[in-house]
């Protein structure tokens, strides 16, 4: 059930960019993501529910391929403020929808 | 509006002795509830899914149990406790069944066994 994240980790500079990726091996209804800080609960960033929708918020990004079971999230320009672990969470179609299961996310370090 | 209240936030049990946290939730009426829990430096584990009173799906075998004795009340429990269930875990809810709504986190609460 569980989701497969790549990287595992990204180090970037400042005003660099970046692509995280979500593929899972079962039929998706929705794609959400999360970003989460050292010790603090999950953030919300956004909700992917349509094959083909793409949906920004700022300079993250994401966009969701229900053909491939797939969904990747763009950062543009980041910033410090953009460090954290993200994780996405795949909701299923079939019996077991309603229920979100989370890949082990991806840990982003961001350097001025 | 809608918020979701999570307690103890931390915890330091012994192995061995029982465990219960709440959930509540305020603001929204029948939301599914769902507990999460974190290892260290790893993901996101959903343990129980909840789509009402009484209405408890397990995902995984193991030590813990859940109930949902009202509405917006999400409880996680342990009758022994093992080291193996240390770790972050999280209660979130959903407002309505349409899967289309976003999933939101509580706070959070710490569990160490030792």
């Amino acid at each position: 059930q569980q989701p497969v994240q790549s990287p595992q980790a990204v180090i970037l500079r400042e005003g660099e960019d970046a692509v995280i990726n979500c593929s899972s091996s079962k039929a998706l209804y929705s794609v959400h993501w999360y970003r989460q800080k050292h010790g603090e609960a999950p953030v919300f960033l956004m909700i992917l529910l349509k094959g083909g929708e793409q949906k920004g918020h700022e300079k993250i990004s994401a966009s969701f391929n229900e053909k491939k079971q797939q969904s990747s999230l763009y950062l543009t320009a980041s910033q410090l403020s953009y460090s954290g672990t993200y994780f996405c969470g795949t909701e299923l179609r079939g019996s077991t929808l309603g229920r979100l299961y989370f890949g082990r996310g991806t840990q982003l370090t961001v350097w001025p | 509006s809608q918020t979701i209240h999570q307690w103890p936030a931390t915890l330091v049990q012994p192995v061995g002795s029982p465990l219960s946290l709440e959930c509540t939730v305020e603001g929204t009426s029948n939301p599914n509830l769902y507990w999460y829990r974190q290892a260290a430096g790893r993901g996101l584990q959903l343990l129980f899914y909840s789509v009402g009173i009484g209405q408890i799906s397990s995902e995984v075998p193991q030590n813990l149990s859940a109930s949902r004795p009202q509405d917006r009340q999400f409880i996680l429990s342990s009758k022994k406790l093992l080291l193996s269930d240390s770790g972050f875990y999280l209660c979130a809810y959903r407002a309505g069944t349409d899967p289309g709504n976003t999933i939101y986190f509580g706070e959070g609460s710490w569990l160490t066994v030792v």
